[in-house]
């Protein structure tokens, strides 16, 4: 009954893969997020969606492409990953606009 | 102009103390104001949020107070624990944002037994 879940936890690869994170929402919320957070601990929101619509987009490198296949789920698709994209990724979801964004587990990626 | 400035980088607070974490904003936009409460290996978790319509809202032993005309607004934790031990982050962000959380850099707080 995890409310944001993401898939996976931990993701280990090397330079130049491609690599995608998955999140999903039970929440019924309309509105999705991804954040990166550096090795400083210092959390930045990457992306926005609502009901499947791109809102917010950072200045994020173009290796970077959040896709939404329906409300529930924002997924993102990193490629020709970079040692600098080594960060912990987290997802989270609000119902509306200023309300409270409820935060998934987070996906440490490694690029080696 | 989209900044959050948090001070200070970490904290170490006896139990039963009082743990304050200051935050610092210029966009006068803003007005939404959140504290997030972040466990090491978890996610951010909301801790308590405040409007400028108030200047104070508490919520058990954790308070928001904030100062609109000096744009700063401070998270005071009362009778500290030692489970309350986490990384805080204050947060702002402002109507017709969609919602863009601009996060502190967060504050790292130990509560020793």
């Amino acid at each position: 009954d995890t409310a944001v879940s993401q898939t996976p936890k931990y993701l280990v690869t090397q330079m130049g893969n491609d690599k995608s994170i998955k999140c999903e929402q039970n929440l019924g919320h309309d509105t999705m997020y991804w954040y990166k957070q550096d090795s400083k601990k210092f959390l930045k929101i990457m992306f926005s969606y609502n009901n499947k619509e791109l809102i917010i987009n950072e200045t994020v490198p173009n290796r970077f492409s959040p896709k939404s296949p329906d409300k529930a789920h924002l997924n993102l698709h990193i490629n020709s990953l970079e040692l600098g994209d080594s960060a912990v990724y987290f997802c989270a979801s609000s119902q509306q606009t200023q309300d409270t964004q409820y935060f998934g587990p987070g996906t440490r990626l490694t690029v080696l | 102009q989209q900044q959050v400035k948090q001070s200070p980088q970490s904290l170490i607070v006896q139990k039963g103390g009082i743990s304050i974490i200051n935050c610092a904003y210029e966009n006068t936009a803003f007005d939404y104001f959140p504290w997030y409460q972040q466990f090491p290996g978890k996610g951010p978790a909301l801790l308590i949020a405040i409007r400028p319509d108030v200047s104070e809202k508490k919520e058990g032993r954790f308070t928001i107070s904030f100062n609109k005309s000096a744009k700063q607004f401070s998270l005071h934790i009362m009778d500290s624990q030692p489970g309350d031990s986490a990384t805080y982050f204050c947060a702002a962000s402002y109507s017709g944002g969609y919602n863009k959380l601009i996060f502190g850099a967060g504050t790292r707080l130990a509560v020793h037994p």
